[in-house]
């Protein structure tokens, strides 16, 4: 079957660095994508991984291990504005992504 | 201007009404995808489409139906609203690399 897992909440402290992990099983994978997403509005691409490791981008970074169907997203000197909900999703077969319920990240000052 | 927009943003309508949903877009993406969001649940694929001809159920197609007039139009319908169809529906687009580029949503309630 295709399932994307990650956690339903995660809560940081403004400053800090925090990790949101996400578990993929997809059919044909073909890279993994996050993005970002403020309360009623449409999701923002981040991030996209398809080879294993490392990408950085600013203040975030997105990692990739195939082998393992596993992902994270860091995110670094965390500012009142990322509070939002960080949705992970498996690029499938047919140009398909199969998309996690969200992380909804809340930042404490 | 926004690369992919949405009419209406937000509708109120009621049981059994047929109301249809408009997205387009200036991408020039042959991909197409209707989605719904339910708190909880993130998002689910209602219906994509490759090109004007080609056109797929997704994972939730069940009372919808969608019209690809031309490659920047792609239109949802509901046939006959009900109260758990209630939700917020995106269209996006899609590149090469499968990266989706979306509206701003509409939010649908069905009373």
């Amino acid at each position: 079957g295709q399932n994307i897992d990650q956690p339903t909440e995660m809560t940081a402290t403004e400053g800090a660095i925090v990790q949101i992990n996400c578990t993929y099983q997809t059919s044909g994978f073909n890279g993994l994508f996050w993005y970002q997403q403020h309360a009623g509005e449409a999701p923002t691409f981040l991030s996209y991984n398809v080879l294993d490791g490392l990408e950085e981008k600013g203040r975030f970074s997105s990692f990739l291990s195939r082998s393992k169907g596993y992902s994270y997203l860091l995110l670094k000197e965390l500012q009142m504005k990322d509070s939002a909900s960080y949705l992970c999703a498996g690029g499938g077969s047919n140009y398909q992504l199969i998309w996690g319920a969200g992380t909804k990240l809340i930042i404490k000052p | 201007d926004a690369d992919v927009t949405q009419t209406p943003r937000n509708r109120i309508t009621k049981t059994g009404k047929r109301i249809m949903l408009e997205c387009s877009q200036t991408k020039g993406h042959d991909r197409m995808y209707w989605y719904r969001q339910d708190p909880g649940l993130g998002l689910r694929l209602i219906y994509y489409s490759f090109d004007v001809k080609d056109i797929n159920k997704g994972e939730i197609s069940d009372g919808y139906s969608v019209s690809r007039q031309a490659q920047a139009k792609f239109s949802l319908s509901l046939e006959s609203a009900i109260p758990n169809q209630t939700a917020l529906y995106f269209c996006a687009t899609g590149d090469s690399y499968n990266e989706q580029f979306f509206g701003p949503g509409t939010r649908l309630t069905v009373l």
